[in-house]
């Protein structure tokens, strides 16, 4: 089946720096991603949607500047948090839609990147 | 938007069917509900898809009255594996799933 995978799984950095995160789905085209923050205990919150060949669009209260979304192709996008903060210490998870046969639309979404700001 | 609304929490026991049922009084028209189950520090993944009536594949039913305004999820036979959270989803997929949007889920514990 689709496969949507995430890279790094989980990653520890210091506060101040920036940190890449990696979604690719590798067995079919997506044209639109979308990235979720979850904390513990709670619900995913979409962040953004990305959108290939063209500008993220963020949710309210996103700071777009500090989670900068690069959708440079097809089977690939990625998330950085610039200047990260121990605040920003979450579980990051990618989604891609794969559209059916019938312009249905599976969501798959990725394992997930635990990241954390010391 | 399709805002869903599902008991906060369930529990079971081995063997026994589970059915989780979620509202979603403003599903549009080209709206298909979508259930996902979530294990600690994984991705959401997909369970069933449907639009009307019932959708049946090897892991779960869905059940969606003609109203559409609810939907259930029904897990037979549930073993200690299924402890997750499971997720409702309205959305258009011909539209690409724009706003997208997770309400609280539904944490099932199954005991022995």
């Amino acid at each position: 089946g689709a496969v949507v995978s995430q890279h790094p799984s989980r990653v520890i950095c210091k506060s101040g720096t920036s940190v890449k995160i990696e979604c690719r789905s590798l067995d079919f085209q997506a044209t639109t991603m979308f990235w979720y923050r979850q904390f513990p205990k709670q619900s995913l919150m979409l962040m953004a949607t990305s959108n290939e060949g063209s500008k993220a669009t963020y949710e309210q209260g996103v700071e777009k500047d500090k989670f900068l979304i690069n959708h440079a192709s097809l089977t690939l996008s990625t998330l950085t948090v610039t200047s990260a903060h121990p605040e920003d210490s979450s579980f990051y998870i990618c989604s891609a839609m794969r559209r059916g046969s019938s312009n249905t639309g599976e969501l798959f979404f990725g394992e997930g990147s635990r990241l954390t700001v010391l | 938007l399709a805002k869903t609304t599902q008991p906060i929490s369930m529990d079971s026991y081995e063997g026994q069917e589970v059915n989780i049922t979620c509202s979603h009084n403003n599903i549009a028209t080209n709206d298909y509900i979508t259930w996902y189950q979530q294990f600690p520090s994984q991705g959401p993944r997909f369970i069933i898809q449907g639009y009307k009536t019932k959708v049946t594949n090897e892991v779960a039913s869905l059940f969606i009255p003609a109203d559409r305004k609810s939907s259930t999820l029904s897990l037979p036979r549930v073993s200690l594996s299924d402890t997750a959270v499971y997720y409702c989803l309205v959305g258009d997929p011909s539209g690409g799933y724009n706003k997208l949007i997770f309400g609280a889920g539904t944490r099932l514990a199954v005991h022995p």
